[in-house]
């Protein structure tokens, strides 16, 4: 069965710092990975996504994400966070039969000034 | 209007009252899908059409009845609600099932049962 596991549930960095979200998954298969962010009453917007070829990928807003198969991970990471970035986010996978998403708990961002 | 729409924002009813949740995309997708959002719960995928056809129902108690008359309409039907059937219901979209369709998301029906 496959699995999305998103370890933090809480995170709060300074505006200003770095940022890395964490994200496993577990397939047989290298999957189809994608990480969304939901903004309070709001549905969830795409970031970036991982179908294949190169493991670094960049996203909109400044997020890029890495993919790591020896890790069955894809950190999602932003270099400098931004207050409007305090957001929940989301990683989610699809197999590459059916289509069919699952989707981590979730991480909370809190950005302090 | 640009993107997947959802209608109504905001729902309370009580557990005897029958609604629906309406979902329009304007993306030209073959595919629409429901999901549900409860705090400190997963986003659960409740059900998917393709080309208007049913093509899953994750075990969703049948007081939730789908129906989606062409591939920009999704509605989803709700009579005698459980107070444990409050939460967010998100539409989504996707070119169509395939593992690389990126789905895209409508702002969601915060719904309350009392």
């Amino acid at each position: 069965a496959q699995s999305v596991t998103q370890p933090d549930i809480h995170i709060t960095v300074s505006e200003g710092a770095s940022l890395e979200l964490r994200c496993n998954y577990s397939y047989g298969a290298t999957p189809y990975l994608f990480w969304y962010v939901q903004s309070p009453g709001q549905g969830l917007q795409l970031l970036l996504k991982y179908f294949s070829g190169d493991t670094l990928v960049q996203g909109i807003k400044g997020f890029e994400a890495e993919f790591k198969r020896s890790q069955s991970s894809f950190n999602l990471r932003k270099p400098s966070v931004h207050w409007s970035d305090a957001a929940e986010y989301f990683c989610a996978m699809t197999n590459t039969n059916a289509g069919k998403s699952t989707f981590g708990d979730g991480t909370t961002l809190t950005v302090k000034p | 209007e640009t993107g997947v729409t959802q209608t109504p924002r905001h729902l309370v009813m009580g557990m005897t009252n029958k609604k629906s949740l309406k979902c329009e995309q304007h993306l030209g997708h073959n595919a629409m899908y429901w999901y549900k959002q409860s705090a400190k719960k997963p986003l659960e995928l409740m059900f998917v059409y393709n080309f208007k056809e049913q093509t899953e129902n994750n075990s969703v108690p049948s007081r939730f009845s789908p129906e989606c008359p062409n591939s920009s309409h999704l509605f989803l039907h709700l009579h005698t609600l459980q107070p444990e059937d409050s939460a967010l219901y998100l539409c989504a979209s996707s070119q169509n099932t395939g593992g690389t369709d990126t789905q895209y998301f409508g702002p969601g029906t915060r719904l309350t049962v009392l």
